[in-house]
């Protein structure tokens, strides 16, 4: 069966820390993935978007990797701040959809 | 000036009710979309419309139904609500259907009683 899985539902850090959040499918083959950042009460927003023959993008402090071998993408925060707690969710592109997993919440201690 | 608005913002009826969620993107975007996002933070694509045609139906049961007048709105209407169909429904938009990012609207939390 199909699976996307974000490991750690929850991740604490510590202020000026870089938070790693791990992404992994199976059964999927998407074109591309995209990562969303969404806070209580609010729909989700857009960061980053990956294609399959992309390595790594950036943006400001956020850092996305796609591995289509391991079937994993890393979002990577750096020097993070309290302003950066919230949930943020991977989505697979596929078939004109996105398949999103349940989120991991980034909780940045000041 | 929001970019993608949903009203209402909170739903609160009786089993077996019906009830229309209504969407609108000033965006100019092609393609509109519903999620439905459960209990469990998992966010479900229900519909999408591209150039007001329908692309996507997954699955969901025919008690709903999507309407869209025109490129810039997509309403929701639901039949004979029944307790499972309690959740945050969100509207999206993307300038295409493919390789897009998408905007969110903030959501409508419907809750059946």
């Amino acid at each position: 069966s199909q699976k996307i899985e974000q490991n750690s539902e929850a991740l604490n850090i510590q202020e000026g820390k870089t938070a790693t959040l791990t992404c992994n499918y199976t059964n999927y083959s998407p074109a591309y993935l995209q990562w969303y950042r969404q806070d209580p009460g609010r729909g989700p927003v857009f960061l980053l978007l990956i294609r399959e023959n992309e390595k790594e993008k950036r943006k400001e402090r956020l850092k996305v990797t796609f591995d289509t071998t391991l079937k994993q993408s890393l979002f990577h925060i750096t020097a993070s701040q309290p302003a950066d707690s919230a949930t943020y969710l991977c989505a697979l592109g596929i078939d004109y959809k996105l398949s999103f997993g349940a989120g991991t919440t980034v909780t940045v201690r000041a | 000036d929001t970019a993608v608005s949903q009203t209402p913002k909170y739903l609160v009826t009786q089993m077996g009710n019906d009830k229309s969620i209504k969407c609108e993107q000033n965006l100019g975007h092609d393609t509109m979309y519903w999620y439905k996002q459960d209990s469990k933070k998992f966010l479900k694509i229900m519909f999408s419309y591209n150039n007001k045609e329908l692309i996507i139906n997954e699955t969901v049961p025919n008690r709903f139904s999507p309407k869209s007048p025109d490129k810039a709105h997509l309403n929701l209407h639901i039949n004979s609500l029944e307790l499972g169909d309690s959740a945050v429904y969100f509207c999206a938009s993307s300038p295409d259907l493919v390789d897009q990012p998408q905007h969110f609207g903030d959501g409508t939390r419907l809750s059946i009683l």
